[in-house]
């Protein structure tokens, strides 16, 4: 059945510092979905990716769709107190959304 | 415009009990999906509904029902709680006709099974 990966399952930086959590999927993918859930919230949609290679930026936020359309890439550049939350990605295959695991980021002030 | 609307928020019930999750969007999505959520598990799939009168199972489907009784509203049944259904419950609707098929998730209902 559909797997989707994703690592690390946590992650603490400092503010200020990078921050790149990856998902991999058993499968080729329609498309590919990140959201963000804030704790005790609901998960946010923060962009689709489409086309195999795809990178797309929002503001401090790239995200990347690989080549073989299974694997992508959110990547936050000098993350702020604001970026803490959980980050799911979510492959589509025929209309299903498959979430992986996510990944819950801390940032230290 | 509320967009998707779940009740009830919090639910505790014993072993044994039943219950039905309600849920309604009124954007006029087509598609509409109920996961859970449980720590470590990211959001797992339970039912998926495509269309009015159309139903699908997902990952996690043992132990639940749904109808989806209009376009609006997708309903979740547990016929017989179980300690192991203990979990936060999201439901979700997109339109799966457009391009950006961005799913649009309710508040949550946070179920405890003792």
């Amino acid at each position: 059945g559909q797997q989707v990966m994703q690592i690390p399952q946590y992650q603490h930086v400092q503010e200020g510092e990078d921050f790149t959590t990856y998902c991999n999927s058993s499968t080729t993918l329609s498309n590919i979905q990140w959201y963000k859930q804030r704790p005790g919230g609901h998960p946010v949609f923060l962009i689709q990716l489409v086309k195999s290679g795809e990178v797309k930026k929002q503001k401090r936020l790239t995200f990347q769709f690989g080549e073989a359309k299974k694997n992508s890439s959110l990547h936050i550049t000098a993350t702020q107190t604001t970026d803490v939350g959980t980050y799911f990605c979510a492959g589509n295959n025929f209309n299903k959304f498959y979430f992986g695991s996510g990944t819950k980021l801390n940032v230290k002030p | 415009n509320a967009g998707v609307t779940q009740t009830p928020k919090f639910q505790v019930l014993k072993t044994g009990q039943s219950m039905t999750l309600q849920c309604a969007q009124d954007m006029n999505h087509n598609s509409m999906y109920w996961y859970r959520q449980d720590p470590g598990m990211g959001l797992r799939l339970i039912y998926y509904s495509a269309s009015e009168g159309t139903t699908d199972k997902g990952e996690v489907p043992n132990g639940y029902n749904v109808s989806r009784l209009n376009k609006r509203e997708f309903s979740l049944r547990l016929e017989s709680a179980a300690p192991s259904q203990t979990s936060v419950y999201f439901c979700a609707s997109s339109e799966t006709s457009r391009v950006n098929t961005e799913a649009f998730f309710g508040q949550g209902t946070r179920l405890t099974v003792v």
